[in-house]
Parts: C-alpha cells; sequence; structure tokens
C-alpha cells in the first residue's frame, strides 16, 4: 500500500474486556512502532519492532499490553482487561531510518 | 523536566505573518530533531528534519537547531490558514531506539 494503514479506525469497548489493533506498515519498512496520543499531548513511545522482534518494548506501560509482529510486517497490539485510562489514540509507524510515517491510528474508547 | 518541552499555545498569527514554534530539549546527547504537522483529528506528518546547527530551508518552512542551547525552531512564512496544526518537536536522543515527542503547539492563522 501506499501508506501505513491501521484497523480499525475506532474501537469502542467496555472495561475489562479484549482489544487486538492492527497496523499494516509501508512495504519494505522494517521498523515498526506504536505509539498512544491522548488529548492535548505528544505521541508517547510503546513498543519498537526491527524486523519480527521486539527490540523495545520499555514504552509498554503494564503487562496489559502485548504486541506481536510475527511475519515482519504487520503488526498488533493487543490490550488485555481494558481500563478507562487506556482511552487514546493507539497510532502505528513505520521507517526506514530515522524519519517515521504515522498511520491514520485507531481511536480507542474504554467505557 | 520532561525532555522535549513545547509552549501548548496557541500561537495566532494573521495570514501572510511569519510564525516562529520554539523547542527544547534535555539531553545534550540529542542526534536529530523533527518537526511534525498534525491536523486536528488526524495523525502527525513529517515536515522538517534536522541534524547539525544552522538553518534549514524548505519552501516556506525553515529549521533551525542550536544545540549548544538545546533547542530547536521553525519558521512558517507567510503563513496560511491552512497552516493551522498542532505542530509537534521530536528529538532522537542518544541511547534510545525512537523518537520522543513535546506536546505540541497549536498553531492559528487568521485569515
Amino acid at each position: 500500500g501506499a501508506g501505513v494503514s491501521q484497523t480499525p479506525s475506532n474501537k469502542v469497548t467496555e472495561k475489562g474486556k479484549y482489544v487486538e489493533l492492527r497496523c499494516d506498515p509501508i512495504s519494505g519498512h522494517t521498523a515498526l512502532y506504536w505509539y498512544r496520543q491522548s488529548l492535548g499531548q505528544g505521541p508517547e513511545f510503546l513498543i519498537y519492532f526491527q524486523g519480527t522482534g521486539a527490540a523495545d518494548d520499555s514504552g509498554l506501560p503494564n503487562d496489559r499490553f502485548f504486541a506481536v509482529r510475527p511475519e515482519g510486517s504487520v503488526s498488533t497490539l493487543k490490550i488485555q482487561r481494558t481500563e478507562r485510562g487506556d482511552s487514546a489514540v493507539y497510532l502505528c509507524a513505520s521507517s526506514l531510518g530515522e524519519g517515521k510515517f504515522f498511520g491514520p491510528g485507531t481511536r480507542l474508547t474504554v467505557l | 523536566q520532561k525532555e522535549v518541552e513545547q509552549n501548548s499555545g496557541p500561537l495566532s498569527v494573521p495570514e501572510g505573518a511569519i510564525a516562529s514554534l520554539n523547542c527544547t530539549y534535555s539531553d545534550r546527547g540529542s542526534q536529530s530533531f523533527f518537526w511534525y504537522r498534525q491536523y486536528s483529528g488526524k495523525s502527525p506528518e513529517l515536515i522538517m528534519s534536522i541534524y547539525s546547527n544552522g538553518d534549514k530551508e524548505d519552501g516556506r518552512f525553515t529549521a533551525q537547531l542550536n544545540k549548544a542551547s538545546q533547542y530547536v525552531s521553525l519558521l512558517i512564512r507567510d503563513s496560511q490558514p491552512s497552516d493551522s496544526a498542532t505542530y509537534l518537536c521530536a528529538v532522537y536522543r542518544r541511547g534510545y531506539s525512537t523518537l520522543t515527542f513535546g506536546k505540541g503547539t497549536m498553531l492559528l492563522v487568521s485569515p
């Protein structure tokens, strides 16, 4: 595809439920990043993949958050036992170098 | 002290004026600096990158970097209403694998 795509664009769930957010990076980009952005804040780093492996997961807030990239392209961010504080826009970005290209994001709302 | 600081604004300028957006960072080892533009409800879009002291120009945009003073700025000449957006400063810090973002400055250009 021409750019980074993310699905779903919006996700509303209830507290305690499990959600999966998907990211399809720009073809050929080996680096993939997940960020979270709350209203009025800049993007906050969650996890970085280089190929299939998580090179840096230091931004994941707790063990309810997990991400995979099994074939080195599409990535899935998984959130267990969602909490209201997880509500935010989850952004995926991919890159070949230092400049990152963001997808449109998934707006997650936890009721 | 936050790693990357920006005035949240809004910064209001009339159409045709020069808009000046500023950013300071705390880590002297920071190597690369980026400006992203984010329209309301959209994802960040990379508009400028700068790696060495001095000015870098691209069309109506000029990025300025002063590593000794630890600040980076973005000048937008001949501001247009379509420039109204939040501008995010991002820094690549030594030893980190990803970008650290400021909160962003909202720019409003009035016709």
